[in-house]
């Protein structure tokens, strides 16, 4: 079992929808979560973090939280064409660990 | 401008050679790393180093030795290179890596093609 893992997609979704994206991950030590977005071609850059239960909100981007059933979901919300990208779930195990693992990424694809 | 930046951006030579990459961060973290991210887009970490320290030391070959001459800066070298050693290197670097709010800032990348 991929300590991370993400559907690879690609994931379609229309303009202005909500697209939803998910990530699972293995190691129940997990403490924080990350999202982060990635153009072709580009390097990866920071959408949002989050290490507690629930909801977290950031614009148009939600992050949710589950350590129980071991899953973190991103949704963006009134989706627009630039965010069409590779998105790259992100987890830190435990206090002391530097260590960012992350999962093989959603591709994205918002059709106007 | 505040940033990690790597060079070269783009490195293609051939088997056997030897080559490395550089990179420095002026952002003021004490943690630095190098990924290698496959053509499935896979983001794999290979070394992390804290203050010049060698923290994380993932399975990679030992052809491959990274050095940090500063906390500021971590290098790689890459002895006799092989056609799986192309892939996309980012170097990143991360304030107080061991806390659980600190995401990696990416440099931009080196793209290796070994021929």
């Amino acid at each position: 079992q991929k300590e991370v893992e993400q559907n690879s997609g690609p994931l379609s979704v229309p303009e202005g929808a909500i697209a939803s994206l998910n990530c699972t991950y293995s190691d129940r030590g997990s403490q924080s979560f990350f999202w982060y977005r990635q153009y072709s071609g580009k390097s990866p850059e920071l959408i949002m973090f989050i290490y507690s239960n629930g909801d977290k909100e950031d614009g148009r981007f939600t992050a949710q939280l589950n350590k129980a059933s071991q899953y973190v979901s991103l949704l963006i919300r009134d989706s627009q064409p630039s965010d069409s990208a590779t998105y790259l779930c992100a987890v830190k195990s435990n206090f002391g660990n530097e260590k960012l693992t992350f999962g093989t990424g959603t591709r994205l694809t918002i059709i106007p | 401008d505040t940033a990690v930046s790597q060079t070269p951006k783009y490195l293609v030579t051939q088997m056997g050679n030897d080559k490395s990459i550089k990179c420095e961060q002026n952002l003021g973290h004490d943690t630095m790393y190098w990924y290698k991210q496959d053509s499935k887009k896979f983001l794999k970490i290979m070394f992390s180093y804290n203050n010049k320290e060698l923290i994380i030391n993932e399975t990679v070959p030992n052809r491959f030795s990274p050095k940090s001459p500063d906390k500021a800066h971590l290098n790689l070298h890459i002895n006799s290179l092989e056609l799986g050693d192309s892939a996309v290197y980012f170097c990143a670097s991360s304030q107080e890596g061991r806390r659980r709010d600190s995401p990696l800032h990416f440099g931009n990348g080196t793209r290796l093609t070994v021929t």
